[in-house]
């Protein structure tokens, strides 16, 4: 199972774009990458998921290099209710199986 | 909502107690997990099911805890002889496969436990 390394944590303004960059240098061919929200006392949200190039959705954006060792989940103009910590998943269902580590930690000023 | 419901939402018991916890997921998913979540960490896996069939259990399973989906619909996780490490959130998933593209996995809510 691909293991993933994201910084433990990023601080932000509000209305400013938020890049959170994911290692994974030992993707599988199968494998997608996806980027789960999580807030307090709730279970993980899906953000967006990809394989290759750039993948964007009406809350995201996810850029994946041709070599796919890394990924970068882009955040556009951020509000304080994107504070929240933020998980990268590799796997081939979508990393469902893997551990999903401790996240990244991102907290959202005024 | 996600559509995923779980229950109880919040359960206090006492070190020896078992407890059961319900899952009930999308009802067309035919997947469906369950991890472990504690304070500051990210959730762990813990087991998955396609339809009735367990297919996968992690390590950290242990032989105290025990997961069903009768009929592939909703699942039980029991916690049998309940310790103090025990306590988390409990959280289930449920995702359908098949297709082309993978999909997102739909969380429910969790069920906290509190271990005295």
């Amino acid at each position: 199972l691909a293991k993933t390394t994201q910084p433990i944590s990023m601080d932000s303004y509000e209305g400013q774009e938020v890049n959170i960059t994911c290692s994974h240098n030992n993707i599988a061919t199968n494998d997608y990458i996806t980027w789960y929200q999580q807030f307090p006392s709730q279970g993980p949200r899906f953000i967006i998921q990809g394989y290759k190039t750039k993948v964007t959705n009406e809350v995201a954006s996810l850029f994946i290099p041709a070599d796919r060792k890394s990924s970068t989940l882009s955040l556009p103009r951020v509000s304080l209710s994107d504070t929240a910590v933020y998980y990268c998943l590799v796997g081939d269902t979508g990393g469902f199986k893997t551990i999903f580590g401790a996240g990244t930690r991102l907290f959202v000023k005024a | 909502d996600t559509g995923v419901s779980q229950d109880p939402r919040h359960k206090i018991t006492k070190r020896g107690q078992n407890v059961t916890f319900r899952c009930d997921p999308i009802s067309e998913h035919n997947r469906l997990y369950w991890y472990r979540q504690t304070l500051g960490q990210g959730p762990e896996f813990l087991t998955y099911f396609q339809n009735e069939a367990q297919l996968e259990k992690s390590r950290l399973l242990s032989d105290r805890f025990s997961a069903e989906r009768p009929k592939g619909s909703f699942s039980t996780l029991e916690i049998q002889r309940t310790e103090q490490g025990d306590s988390a959130m409990y959280l289930c998933a449920s995702h359908r496969t098949g297709g082309a593209r993978n999909t997102e996995a739909f969380f429910g809510q969790g069920t906290r436990l509190t271990v005295v």
